[in-house]
C-alpha cells in the first residue's frame, strides 16, 4: 500500500523552511527520500532505518517515528537547487522486497 | 563503483507494436532489479521486480512483461504497446531493499502514438 505524503505541494522563498511528511499504515523497516528534478531519474537523499540509524548524503534532515510509521523530511534555510519533487519509500515488514514510493511534493524554491 | 544502464534514452513507437527495454548494472553481484513508470506528472508505480536471475515478480497486471537473463540485466517487454503506457521508464538497484539505498538509472522516456 502506497504511503501518504503531504502537503502536495509549497511555495518558498529562498531561506525559508519547510517540512515534508510521509506515513504509513504498515510497519516499515526503512523509509528513503528522493528528490526528482524535472525530466531526470529520482535522486537518493536520505534512508532511516527501524532503529533509529539515519544515513544521507546532503545537509537535509529527517526523522523517522517508528510507533506512528511516520517520517518527516525537513529543509532548512531553502536554497534554490532544493527545487524539484519530493518522494517517499517506504519497506514495509510484510514486504521487504519492495520500496513502494508515495506521490510526491512539489517544492519551488523562489528568490 | 557501480553504475546502471537503460537504453535506449528515449522511444516514439506507434500503438500495437512491440517493446524492449533493457536494463543493465555494473561493479555488483547478485542485485535485487526493480521496473518502475512514471507518468506524466505522477508518482513511481512499481511494475516488476526481480530477487535472482530468471525470478520475476508482477506488481500490476498489465500488457508487460519483465525477464532476467543474467544477473546483472533486467528487461521490460511488451508484445502490443498501448497508448497508457507512455511514460518514463526507470530501472533501479539495491544490495539490500530494506536498509540500503536503491539507485536509480537515467530512464527512458516512452511515447506511444
Amino acid at each position: 500500500q502506497q504511503p501518504v505524503q503531504s502537503p502536495q505541494a509549497v511555495i518558498l522563498r529562498e531561506g525559508e523552511d519547510a517540512v515534508i511528511n510521509c506515513s504509513s499504515s504498515k510497519a516499515l523497516y526503512s523509509v528513503h527520500w528522493y528528490r526528482q528534478k524535472h525530466g531526470e531519474a529520482p535522486v537518493f537523499l536520505m534512508i532511516l532505518l527501524k532503529g533509529g540509524e539515519q544515513k544521507g548524503h546532503e545537509k537535509i534532515s529527517a526523522s523517522f517515528n517508528e510507533k506512528k510509521q511516520q517520517s518527516s523530511l525537513y529543509l532548512t534555510a531553502s536554497q534554490l537547487s532544493y527545487s524539484g519533487t519530493y518522494f517517499c519509500g517506504t519497506v514495509s515488514m510484510d514486504s521487504s522486497y519492495k520500496l513502494i514510493f508515495g506521490s510526491g511534493t512539489r517544492l519551488l524554491v523562489r528568490p | 563503483s557501480q553504475t546502471i544502464h537503460q537504453w535506449p534514452a528515449t522511444l516514439v513507437q506507434p500503438v500495437g507494436s512491440p517493446l524492449s527495454l533493457e536494463c543493465t548494472v555494473e561493479g555488483t553481484s547478485n542485485p535485487n532489479l526493480y521496473w518502475y513508470r512514471q507518468a506524466a506528472g505522477r508518482g513511481l508505480q512499481l511494475l516488476f521486480y526481480s530477487v535472482g536471475i530468471g525470478q520475476i515478480s508482477s506488481e500490476v497486471p498489465q500488457n508487460l512483461s519483465a525477464s532476467r537473463p543474467q544477473d546483472r540485466q533486467f528487461i521490460l517487454s511488451s508484445k502490443k504497446l498501448l497508448l497508457s503506457d507512455s511514460g518514463f521508464y526507470l530501472c533501479a538497484w539495491v544490495r539490500v531493499t530494506s536498509t540500503d539505498t536503491q539507485y536509480f538509472g537515467p530512464g527512458t522516456r516512452l511515447t506511444v502514438l
